[in-house]
């Protein structure tokens, strides 16, 4: 699977748009960008997928570059429950077993 | 509700004993993970199964062992071979059928071994 890179941490204020961004320069034609998102102490969650097209759905929108080497996860309007460790993983839509590899992610803390 | 129950949230033993990590899932999923999460750390992959009767490791198996013999159920036991057993531990289902491949994860149990 494709390394990704993201920033360790950054801070949003509430009611602003969050954009996170993930360098992964190394992926495959066939691998896809998903992002999750952990809330302190509980199972990450899905929030979105995408290929090569920008995609959308009611917790974020999902910006890929046209080379596809980098990515931007967008929340709209950040509240402070979005406060979480967000993840960018990169691999294929038929990965043997379907595994995903987690980084060390980007911990975002919205601020009132 | 749909969902993947892990029971216990918390869960306390003395060095040198098994321990047992239930999952339960009620998706109809078809696939099952064990994911293991030291603090500040990423989840790393324990074994993961991908129909009942079968299980493949993941990148960190030792000293953990698993069993499938049902579709909703992927125990994970921790044994006393595991060097550094305390962690936060993750179930996680998936539906391979599915286009999008998302894995659902449960609540996590959070392991102490003193």
């Amino acid at each position: 699977d494709a390394k990704t890179t993201q920033p360790p941490s950054m801070d949003c204020a509430e009611g602003r748009a969050a954009n996170l961004p993930c360098n992964h320069s190394t992926i495959s034609g066939n691998e896809y960008v998903y992002w999750y998102r952990q809330i302190h102490s509980q199972g990450p969650q899905y929030i979105i997928h995408g290929l090569k097209n920008n995609e959308t759905n009611e917790m974020a929108s999902l910006i890929i570059t046209e080379d596809r080497k980098s990515s931007t996860l967008i929340l709209p309007h950040a509240t402070l429950r979005d406060t979480a460790v967000y993840y960018c993983i990169v691999r294929p839509a038929k990965a043997a077993g379907n595994k995903l590899t987690f980084g060390g992610g980007t911990r975002v803390l919205v601020k009132p | 509700d749909g969902g993947i129950t892990q029971s216990p949230k918390y869960l306390f033993r003395k060095e040198g004993q098994n321990v047992t990590l239930s999952c339960e899932q009620n998706l109809n999923h078809d696939a099952m993970y064990w994911y293991r999460q030291d603090p500040g750390q990423g989840l790393r992959l324990i074994y993961y199964s991908q129909i009942v009767n079968d299980f493949q490791k993941g990148d960190i198996a030792e000293g953990y062992s698993v069993s499938r013999e049902k579709k909703e159920s992927f125990p994970l036991t921790v044994t006393s071979a595991q060097k550094n057993p305390t962690a936060f531990y993750l179930c996680a289902s998936s539906n391979p059928g599915t286009l999008s491949y998302e894995q659902y994860f449960g609540p996590g149990t959070r392991l102490t071994v003193t």
